[in-house]
């Protein structure tokens, strides 16, 4: 079965710090999709980012990483120069399976709340 | 280009009673899934609707059910509520089952 572990339920950190939200997976298919979600006080999830199995790249969009290691099953997310906008709740999801086939039911980790302080 | 809108947005109930969440999708959508997210956790998947049937279902009892309008639209039913349903219902909405999922603000459940 699927499962995502977000171990940090809390963080908090003063602005301009970096910060790095841990996600460790679990999952026996070889083809599976990984997720980023921000939840921010409204209650919407804001689709982050995905990435699939079978692409390790690291990738960087603005102020955001995201860190891809499937030899330990994690898919970290990094902000560099954190602001006071990124306060929310932020959300590792996993959905197993090719796209084609599973479509895009997801399953979410607990979510890491983030707190930035000016 | 409105995007995924719920309604209502809040809702308080009686133990019991049954209740009727409405999600409409983002334009150009016509999938829709139903999230169940707890206070202090993470969203749990309850079902997902794609050409009026219901395509996938997450670990829910069977008072939990949906329904997909023509138009895309669609309803989460819940009946014989218990405290426990109280949460945070969240409607995503997809160009077929294959892409990014656009979530909505939510419609608040609170059961007494």
């Amino acid at each position: 079965a699927q499962k995502v572990t977000q171990a940090q339920t809390e963080i908090s950190v003063v602005e301009k710090e970096d910060v790095t939200l841990d996600c460790v997976y679990e999952t026996r298919d070889t083809t599976y999709y990984l997720f980023w979600y921000k939840q921010p006080p409204s209650g919407e999830l804001v689709f982050l980012i995905r990435r699939n199995s079978f692409d390790e790249q690291n990738e960087i969009s603005g102020r955001y990483s995201w860190n891809f290691q499937k030899s330990t099953s994690s898919f970290n997310f990094t902000i560099t120069a954190s602001q006071v906008v990124d306060s929310a709740v932020y959300f590792c999801a996993l959905s197993e399976g090719s796209f084609l086939v599973a479509g895009n039911m997801l399953t979410f980790g607990g979510g890491t709340r983030l707190m930035v302080k000016p | 280009d409105a995007g995924v809108t719920q309604s209502p947005t809040h809702l308080i109930k009686t133990r019991g009673q049954q209740v009727t969440l409405r999600c409409s999708p983002k334009s150009g959508h016509d999938t829709v899934s139903w999230y169940q997210q707890a206070l202090g956790q993470g969203p749990q998947f309850i079902f997902q609707y794609y050409e009026e049937e219901e395509r996938q279902r997450g670990n829910f009892p069977d008072r939990f059910s949906g329904h997909q309008f023509p138009n895309y639209s669609s309803e989460l039913n819940v009946n014989a509520l218990l405290l426990g349903d109280s949460a945070l219902y969240l409607c995503a909405s997809s160009l077929g089952r294959n892409t990014e999922a656009f979530f909505g603000q939510g419609t608040r459940l609170t059961v007494v």
